[in-house]
Formats: C-alpha cells, structure tokens, sequence
C-alpha cells in the first residue's frame, strides 16, 4: 500500500513569491492533515480536513495561507505572499478518521527556504 | 493551553536501553504515541498506548503510562546505531488532531 506522497520535496523561493504544496494522503483515509514543523519543533497543526471539509482551521494563518481539498482526496496548501519567516518543512499526515485510535500517518515533507 | 514535554538529547552505547520521557498536561488525552523521525523524512508511528493502559510491549519497545503524573516513557531495549533519530511524544485529545513534543534527539555510539 502506497504511503502519503507529497511533492515537491524540496522548493526555494524568493519572498514576496507564491508556492504551493501537493498532498496525496493513504487511499481511503478520510481526515487530511497539514502541519508546520520548525527546526528544532514538532509538528503543529495548520489545518484538518475530513472529507472535503475543513473542521479545524483555527491556526491557519488566513492572510496568506489557504488550502483546499477538492472531491475529498488531494490537497494543496498555498502560502501567498511567503515570507522569510516562512522557512519550514510542511508535513501531510492522513488517517482513516479521528475516532478510535486516530493514528496519523505522514509523508516525507516538502521542505521550504524563502530566501 | 496544551504542551507536551521531551528531554532535548539522549546519548547511549549500542546495546544499552534507552528511554526517552515526556510529560503531557492534558488529561482527557485519549491516546498517547511514538513516532520516530530521520533525517530528511516524515514521521514513522512507532506504538501507541490508550489511556486506560499502564503499559504496553513491542519487541523491543515498552511504553509506560504513568496517567496520574502525566508521564510516558519509551523504553528501547538493544538499542542499535539504526535507532538514532528524533522521537516524538505526541497526545491526542478527543476529536482533534495530534498535539506533538519538540522531540528527543536519540544518539546511539557504537
């Protein structure tokens, strides 16, 4: 069974400049998860789909980040205008759902520099 | 609000155990993880435990749940030069998502 794939890898852009980040989580799981992770820091949560909709959005950063979920599956996160402080890996994680064990499962992250 | 926290660094000889602690503050935590992170790579699960368990075996990994202190440990036994990496504590609370450590930095010297 295919893992969560997230491309690109690796992206450097200069601020000011849009990115965008493409996520395809486990077949079948229904709750999509984007998360920051800082050097030095664990994961934190930006946003939480299930399905197609977003139910947990409250540390997204809406003046410049937004995502969507279209049709339920693949995700894309935009930030728009990045910023310096924007320099991070962004991690997908997918689970089947949020009750019962809700274990997530990442993928490799798309590891940003804003130069 | 929520906050996990990990000891910064562990440093062991191959074949030793290693045990990496944390401590949570929330106590409606419903489930209580492991992952374990390369470099360069996402985060792999390593165990769980729910909250209702003292403790719980894998091979070569044992989780403690202390839920009155909020204490959980992860305790690796044989602990072999391909187990270096970043651990994370992570808990879960009902209906969200995980709420992560900053990690253990696990050096295993051969």
């Amino acid at each position: 069974e295919a893992g969560v794939v997230q491309s690109p890898r690796y992206k450097i852009i200069e601020k000011k400049q849009p990115v965008a980040f493409w996520c395809n989580p486990i077949s079948g799981h229904n709750t999509l998860y984007w998360y920051l992770q800082n050097l030095g820091q664990g994961p934190e949560l930006l946003i939480r789909y299930e399905n197609e909709e977003a139910v947990d959005d409250s540390q997204l950063p809406k003046d410049r980040f937004s995502a969507e979920r279209l049709k339920g599956v693949d995700s894309t996160l935009k930030i728009q205008p990045a910023e310096l402080g924007d320099s991070a890996v962004y991690l997908c994680a997918s689970s089947p759902g949020t009750s019962g064990r809700g274990e997530q499962f990442f993928g490799p992250g798309t590891r940003l520099t804003v130069l | 609000g929520e906050d996990v926290e990990q000891s910064l660094f562990l440093s062991v000889r191959e074949g030793d155990s290693s045990v990496i602690n944390c401590t949570y503050t929330d106590s409606s935590s419903t489930y209580l993880y492991w992952y374990k992170q390369e470099p360069g790579a996402g985060l792999q699960l390593l165990t769980y435990i729910f909250s209702n368990m003292d403790m719980k075996q894998d091979q070569r990994l044992t989780v403690l749940l202390n839920k009155k202190d909020k204490h959980l440990s992860l305790r690796i036994a044989d602990t072999q030069t391909g187990d270096s990496a970043i651990y994370f504590c992570a808990e879960k609370l009902a209906g969200t998502a995980l709420i992560f450590g900053k990690g253990t930095t696990l050096s295993v010297s051969s």
